[in-house]
């Protein structure tokens, strides 16, 4: 089916690991995105990628690592986690961000605990 | 930095009501907004989009306004139903890439 697919859907972790949060796209869209939700703070943007291999930083990158090899996959890793970490984790994408007329489509979200 | 607003935090209507969540943001110089509905362990589904050059959007029931000038948008909910309960949140584009979210409305429509 079309559409973004966020896998694992929960993850349990320890801090100091290695975690990767998988991001798939079937649009072929340009932008890739991904935002943390967290009570009291809302959506915030960690990363984004404009197309393969370009990436930059949102608002909250630390403790972030992203790449983008392929146009449909935008993986997440945390490098070493921490429980500030924990959160719930989502992808977006958007065909273009010029002219203002196209909308971000998010994933369902990874639930990510951090012990 | 963009703020936004979202009033109230939650509402509880009985069905068949019309409603209206609000929206605020402090920089008005946006690309556009979007409102979104998010179920419990969901994610985001995109409801509708209004660009900057716009003043509203429809689709269905839903009825979405905005004044630039003035910071605002609202999202209009006619005969509301039980299966419209969620949190409605409303994000805005600036210059940047990013959305600025607000932090929701949870709306309960009761039987």
């Amino acid at each position: 089916d079309a559409g973004i697919t966020q896998s694992p859907r929960y993850k349990i972790t320890e801090t100091g690991r290695q975690v990767t949060l998988m991001c798939h796209q079937t649009w072929s869209h340009s932008y890739m995105f991904w935002y943390r939700q967290d009570l009291g703070h809302g959506l915030r943007l960690i990363y984004y990628s404009a197309a393969a291999d370009i990436t930059d930083k949102g608002e909250v990158p630390d403790g972030y690592v992203v790449s983008r090899s392929k146009t449909e996959n935008f993986p997440l890793t945390l490098e070493s986690a921490t429980r500030s970490q924990t959160s719930v984790y989502f992808c977006a994408s958007s065909e273009s961000i010029w002219g203002g007329n196209q909308p971000q489509h998010f994933g369902d979200g990874t639930r990510l605990s951090i012990l | 930095k963009q703020e936004v607003t979202q009033i109230p935090a939650a509402l509880s209507v009985p069905e068949g009501e019309n409603l209206v969540l609000n929206c605020s943001f402090t920089d008005s110089a946006i690309y556009n907004l979007q409102w979104f509905r998010q179920d419990p362990g969901k994610g985001l589904t995109s409801l509708l989009l209004i660009q900057s050059s716009q003043r509203e959007q429809t689709s269905g029931r839903l009825n979405a306004s905005l004044d630039k000038s003035s910071g605002r948008s609202t999202l209009y909910i006619a005969a509301s139903q039980p299966g419209d309960s969620a949190t409605y949140l409303c994000a805005v584009r600036g210059s940047g890439y990013a959305l600025n979210f607000g932090k929701g409305t949870s709306l309960l429509v009761t039987p």
